[in-house]
C-alpha cells in the first residue's frame, strides 16, 4: 500500500515570497490533515478536511495560509506571504474515517526555511 | 500548554534498560495515541488506548491510562539503539480532534 506522498521535500524562500505544498493521501482515506511542526515541538494541526469539506481550521492563520482539497483527494497548502516564523516542517497525514480512534498515517513532510 | 504536558522532555538510557515517558491532559479524552518520530521513518503510530481501557501492550511497549489523574505512561522495555526517537502523545477529543504534545526525546546509548 502506497503511503502519504508530499512534495517538495525541501523548500527555501525569502520572506514575503509565496510557497505551496502538495499532498496525496492514502487511497480511500476520507480525512486529510495538515500539521506544522516547528523544531523541537510537536505537530500543530493547521487544518483538517473530511472529503473535500473543512472540519477544523481554527489554528490556520487565514490571513496568510490557505488550503484546499479539490475532489476530496489530494490537497495543497499555500503560504502567501511567508514570514520568518513560518520556518518549520509541514506534515500531511490521512486517516480512514477521521474518527479520533483512527490511526493517522503521516507523509515525510516538507521542510520550509524562510530567510 | 492548554492540552497538557509530556515529561521528561529528554531521556538518555543505556541499551537494555527500560524507558518510561508520561503524558498528561486537562479535559476528558476519548482516547490517547502514542507516536514515534525519527529521521528515518517520520511520524509513525505506535499504540492507541481508549478512555475505558487501563493498559495495553504491543510487543515491548506498554501503555497505561489513569483517567482519575488524567495521565498516561508509555513504557519501552529492553530498549535498543533503534528506539532512539522522539515520542509524542496525541490526545483525542470529541471523537474527531487531536492535540499532540511537545514530546519526549529518547536517546538509547549502545
Amino acid at each position: 500500500e502506497a503511503g502519504v506522498a508530499q512534495s517538495p521535500r525541501y523548500k527555501i524562500i525569502e520572506k514575503r515570497q509565496s510557497v505551496a505544498f502538495w499532498c496525496n493521501p492514502i487511497s480511500g482515506h476520507a480525512t486529510l490533515y495538515w500539521y506544522q511542526q516547528i523544531l523541537g515541538q510537536g505537530p500543530k494541526l493547521l487544518i483538517q478536511f473530511q472529503n473535500n469539506g473543512v472540519v477544523d481550521d481554527s489554528q490556520l492563520p487565514k490571513d496568510r495560509f490557505s488550503a484546499e482539497r479539490l475532489k476530496g483527494v489530494d490537497s495543497t497548502l499555500k503560504i502567501q506571504p511567508a514570514k520568518l516564523e513560518d520556518s518549520a516542517v509541514y506534515l500531511c497525514a490521512s486517516s480512514d474515517t477521521g474518527s479520533a480512534f483512527d490511526e493517522q498515517f503521516f507523509g515525510p513532510g516538507t521542510r520550509l526555511t524562510v530567510l | 500548554s492548554q492540552q497538557g504536558e509530556e515529561d521528561p522532555q529528554a531521556l538518555s538510557i543505556q541499551e537494555g534498560e527500560n524507558a518510561t515517558m508520561n503524558c498528561s491532559y486537562k479535559t476528558s479524552i476519548n482516547n490517547l495515541q502514542w507516536y514515534r518520530q525519527n529521521s528515518g521513518r517520520g511520524l509513525v503510530h505506535l499504540i492507541l488506548i481508549r478512555s475505558n481501557e487501563r493498559e495495553k501492550h504491543s510487543g515491548r511497549l506498554r501503555v497505561t491510562l489513569d483517567t482519575s489523574k488524567k495521565s498516561s505512561s508509555l513504557l519501552i522495555t529492553a530498549s535498543r539503539a533503534a528506539d532512539t526517537a522522539s515520542y509524542f502523545c496525541a490526545r483525542g477529543y470529541n471523537f474527531n480532534k487531536f492535540y499532540f504534545g511537545s514530546g519526549t526525546k529518547l536517546n538509547v546509548k549502545p
